[in-house]
Protein backbone atom coordinates (compact mmCIF):
# COMPACT_ATOMS: atom_id res chain seq x y z
CA UNK A 1 0.00 0.00 0.00
CA UNK A 2 1.84 2.82 -1.05
CA UNK A 3 1.38 6.59 0.40
CA UNK A 4 0.43 8.25 -2.64
CA UNK A 5 -2.10 6.77 -4.59
CA UNK A 6 -2.36 6.41 -8.46
CA UNK A 7 -4.58 4.88 -10.98
CA UNK A 8 -2.20 1.49 -11.79
CA UNK A 9 -2.97 1.97 -15.59
CA UNK A 10 -3.83 4.60 -18.43
CA UNK A 11 -4.06 4.91 -21.70
CA UNK A 12 -4.03 6.79 -25.22
CA UNK A 13 -3.82 6.72 -28.62
CA UNK A 14 -0.99 8.68 -30.73
CA UNK A 15 -1.27 12.66 -30.37
CA UNK A 16 -3.81 11.95 -28.13
CA UNK A 17 -3.46 14.08 -24.21
CA UNK A 18 -3.59 11.54 -21.01
CA UNK A 19 -2.93 12.58 -17.19
CA UNK A 20 -1.97 10.75 -14.42
CA UNK A 21 -3.30 11.72 -10.96
CA UNK A 22 -1.62 11.68 -7.62
CA UNK A 23 -3.37 11.81 -4.56
CA UNK A 24 -1.47 12.55 -1.37
CA UNK A 25 -2.54 13.74 2.28
CA UNK A 26 -1.28 17.02 4.23
CA UNK A 27 1.73 15.75 5.42
CA UNK A 28 3.00 14.99 1.97
CA UNK A 29 1.74 16.63 -1.70
CA UNK A 30 -0.50 19.55 0.62
CA UNK A 31 2.83 20.78 2.06
CA UNK A 32 5.91 19.74 -0.35
CA UNK A 33 6.35 20.10 -3.87
CA UNK A 34 5.74 16.80 -6.43
CA UNK A 35 8.02 15.16 -8.49
CA UNK A 36 7.47 13.19 -11.17
CA UNK A 37 9.49 9.84 -12.77
CA UNK A 38 9.49 8.00 -15.84
CA UNK A 39 10.93 4.12 -16.40
CA UNK A 40 10.73 3.04 -19.66
CA UNK A 41 11.19 -1.30 -19.52
CA UNK A 42 14.19 -2.50 -17.88
CA UNK A 43 16.00 0.97 -17.10
CA UNK A 44 16.21 3.02 -13.91
CA UNK A 45 13.29 6.00 -13.60
CA UNK A 46 14.32 9.13 -14.71
CA UNK A 47 13.30 12.55 -13.53
CA UNK A 48 10.41 13.55 -15.43
CA UNK A 49 9.09 16.73 -13.79
CA UNK A 50 10.35 18.31 -10.28
CA UNK A 51 8.83 20.63 -7.78
CA UNK A 52 5.42 19.91 -9.00
CA UNK A 53 5.93 21.40 -12.68
CA UNK A 54 9.33 22.28 -13.67
CA UNK A 55 10.84 20.51 -16.83
CA UNK A 56 14.88 18.88 -16.22
CA UNK A 57 16.48 20.01 -19.24
CA UNK A 58 16.36 17.42 -22.34
CA UNK A 59 12.10 16.52 -21.20
CA UNK A 60 9.95 17.63 -23.98
CA UNK A 61 7.44 20.32 -23.60
CA UNK A 62 4.68 17.69 -24.22
CA UNK A 63 5.28 16.57 -20.31
CA UNK A 64 3.78 19.06 -17.70
CA UNK A 65 2.82 18.81 -14.42
CA UNK A 66 0.68 20.77 -11.72
CA UNK A 67 -0.09 20.35 -7.92
CA UNK A 68 -3.46 21.28 -6.07
CA UNK A 69 -4.39 20.57 -2.61
CA UNK A 70 -3.42 17.09 -1.78
CA UNK A 71 -3.07 16.09 -5.65
CA UNK A 72 -0.82 16.58 -8.34
CA UNK A 73 -1.54 15.46 -12.15
CA UNK A 74 0.78 14.84 -14.74
CA UNK A 75 -0.43 15.68 -18.38
CA UNK A 76 1.52 14.20 -21.05
CA UNK A 77 -0.01 15.93 -24.53
CA UNK A 78 0.77 14.29 -28.00
CA UNK A 79 1.42 11.55 -26.82
CA UNK A 80 4.27 9.14 -28.80
CA UNK A 81 4.82 5.38 -28.99
CA UNK A 82 7.85 5.85 -26.70
CA UNK A 83 5.88 7.44 -23.66
CA UNK A 84 4.96 4.17 -22.98
CA UNK A 85 6.51 3.63 -19.68
CA UNK A 86 5.83 3.38 -15.84
CA UNK A 87 5.50 7.04 -13.92
CA UNK A 88 5.95 7.59 -10.38
CA UNK A 89 5.00 11.01 -8.23
CA UNK A 90 6.72 11.35 -5.23
CA UNK A 91 6.98 13.45 -2.72
CA UNK A 92 8.70 14.47 0.77
CA UNK A 93 6.54 13.48 3.69
CA UNK A 94 6.43 15.15 6.80
CA UNK A 95 5.08 12.14 9.50
CA UNK A 96 5.45 12.41 12.71
CA UNK A 97 6.97 8.19 12.61
CA UNK A 98 9.93 10.16 10.75
CA UNK A 99 10.00 12.16 7.29
CA UNK A 100 11.19 11.25 4.18
CA UNK A 101 9.87 10.46 0.75
CA UNK A 102 7.10 8.78 -0.39
CA UNK A 103 6.13 7.49 -3.33
CA UNK A 104 3.16 6.36 -5.55
CA UNK A 105 2.55 3.02 -6.51
CA UNK A 106 2.89 4.04 -10.09
CA UNK A 107 0.66 4.17 -13.71
CA UNK A 108 1.48 1.71 -16.24
CA UNK A 109 1.10 3.81 -19.69
CA UNK A 110 0.05 2.19 -22.64
CA UNK A 111 0.16 3.52 -25.73
CA UNK A 112 -2.50 1.58 -28.33
CA UNK B 1 27.68 14.98 -16.14
CA UNK B 2 27.81 13.24 -12.79
CA UNK B 3 27.04 9.33 -12.87
CA UNK B 4 25.99 6.90 -10.46
CA UNK B 5 27.25 3.11 -10.46
CA UNK B 6 25.86 0.77 -7.53
CA UNK B 7 28.11 -2.05 -6.63
CA UNK B 8 28.05 -5.23 -4.33
CA UNK B 9 27.06 -8.61 -4.04
CA UNK B 10 24.23 -9.81 -6.12
CA UNK B 11 23.36 -12.96 -3.51
CA UNK B 12 23.08 -12.66 0.08
CA UNK B 13 21.84 -15.08 2.56
CA UNK B 14 19.07 -14.77 4.94
CA UNK B 15 19.51 -12.90 7.99
CA UNK B 16 22.83 -11.81 6.89
CA UNK B 17 23.64 -7.91 6.13
CA UNK B 18 23.48 -6.44 2.91
CA UNK B 19 25.94 -4.13 2.20
CA UNK B 20 26.31 -1.82 -1.85
CA UNK B 21 28.26 0.60 -2.67
CA UNK B 22 27.79 3.67 -5.20
CA UNK B 23 30.71 5.21 -6.71
CA UNK B 24 29.90 8.82 -8.13
CA UNK B 25 32.04 9.99 -10.67
CA UNK B 26 31.72 13.70 -13.08
CA UNK B 27 31.50 15.40 -9.66
CA UNK B 28 32.66 15.49 -6.05
CA UNK B 29 30.34 14.19 -3.78
CA UNK B 30 31.22 17.28 -1.96
CA UNK B 31 30.35 19.87 -4.15
CA UNK B 32 26.84 21.24 -3.94
CA UNK B 33 24.07 21.50 -1.60
CA UNK B 34 22.49 17.33 -2.36
CA UNK B 35 22.03 14.55 -0.69
CA UNK B 36 22.60 10.82 -1.55
CA UNK B 37 19.88 8.36 -1.77
CA UNK B 38 18.80 4.45 -2.05
CA UNK B 39 16.06 3.27 -3.19
CA UNK B 40 14.61 -0.06 -4.20
CA UNK B 41 12.36 -1.88 -6.21
CA UNK B 42 11.52 -5.30 -6.09
CA UNK B 43 10.48 -6.98 -9.32
CA UNK B 44 7.23 -6.25 -11.18
CA UNK B 45 6.94 -3.87 -8.15
CA UNK B 46 6.87 -0.28 -7.49
CA UNK B 47 9.95 2.20 -5.60
CA UNK B 48 10.49 2.35 -2.04
CA UNK B 49 12.82 5.16 -0.74
CA UNK B 50 15.21 3.25 2.13
CA UNK B 51 16.91 6.54 3.28
CA UNK B 52 19.81 9.27 2.66
CA UNK B 53 22.80 10.80 3.66
CA UNK B 54 24.67 14.30 3.39
CA UNK B 55 28.15 14.95 2.97
CA UNK B 56 28.34 16.24 6.13
CA UNK B 57 27.15 12.77 7.81
CA UNK B 58 23.23 13.70 8.66
CA UNK B 59 21.16 10.88 7.34
CA UNK B 60 17.30 10.39 7.40
CA UNK B 61 15.97 6.91 6.83
CA UNK B 62 12.56 5.44 5.75
CA UNK B 63 10.69 4.57 9.30
CA UNK B 64 9.61 1.27 8.46
CA UNK B 65 13.35 0.14 7.38
CA UNK B 66 15.48 2.20 9.79
CA UNK B 67 15.88 -0.05 12.74
CA UNK B 68 17.77 -2.07 10.32
CA UNK B 69 19.47 0.00 7.56
CA UNK B 70 22.88 2.15 8.13
CA UNK B 71 23.86 4.82 4.90
CA UNK B 72 27.64 6.37 5.21
CA UNK B 73 29.50 8.38 2.83
CA UNK B 74 33.34 8.04 1.96
CA UNK B 75 34.35 11.78 0.43
CA UNK B 76 38.01 10.69 0.02
CA UNK B 77 36.59 7.55 -2.41
CA UNK B 78 33.69 9.81 -3.81
CA UNK B 79 31.65 7.30 -2.58
CA UNK B 80 28.44 6.42 -0.28
CA UNK B 81 27.18 3.23 1.00
CA UNK B 82 23.84 1.05 2.42
CA UNK B 83 24.17 -1.59 4.80
CA UNK B 84 20.61 -3.75 5.72
CA UNK B 85 20.48 -5.96 8.22
CA UNK B 86 18.82 -9.04 8.77
CA UNK B 87 17.43 -9.57 5.26
CA UNK B 88 14.96 -11.34 4.18
CA UNK B 89 13.32 -12.60 0.68
CA UNK B 90 11.36 -9.78 0.98
CA UNK B 91 14.19 -7.53 0.84
CA UNK B 92 15.40 -8.78 -2.55
CA UNK B 93 15.03 -5.78 -4.94
CA UNK B 94 16.81 -3.79 -7.82
CA UNK B 95 18.56 -1.13 -5.55
CA UNK B 96 19.25 2.26 -6.64
CA UNK B 97 21.48 5.12 -5.84
CA UNK B 98 20.72 8.54 -6.79
CA UNK B 99 21.53 12.23 -6.34
CA UNK B 100 18.91 14.17 -4.04
CA UNK B 101 18.09 17.33 -4.59
CA UNK B 102 15.42 18.65 -2.34
CA UNK B 103 13.83 15.53 -2.42
CA UNK B 104 13.96 14.88 -6.40
CA UNK B 105 16.67 12.26 -7.70
CA UNK B 106 18.34 13.26 -10.52
CA UNK B 107 20.40 11.50 -12.29
CA UNK B 108 20.10 7.55 -10.93
CA UNK B 109 22.67 4.70 -11.50
CA UNK B 110 21.53 1.97 -13.49
CA UNK B 111 20.31 -0.10 -10.61
CA UNK B 112 22.09 -3.19 -8.98
CA UNK B 113 19.39 -6.67 -8.01
CA UNK B 114 20.36 -8.34 -5.09
CA UNK B 115 18.68 -11.41 -4.18
CA UNK B 116 18.29 -12.98 -1.03
CA UNK B 117 18.15 -17.09 -0.67
CA UNK B 118 20.26 -19.25 1.44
Amino acid sequence: QSVLTQPPSASGTPGQRVTISCSGSSSNIGSNTVNWYQQLPGTAPKLLIYSNNQRPSGVPDRFSGSKSGTSASLAISGLQSEDEADYYCAAWDDSLNGPGVVFGGGTKLTVL
Amino acid sequence: QVQLQESGPGLVKPSQTLSLTCTVSGGSISSGSYYWSWIRQPAGKGLEWIGRIYTSGSTNYNPSLKSRVTISVDTSKNQFSLKLSSVTAADTAVYYCARDQLSWFDPWGQGTLVTVSS
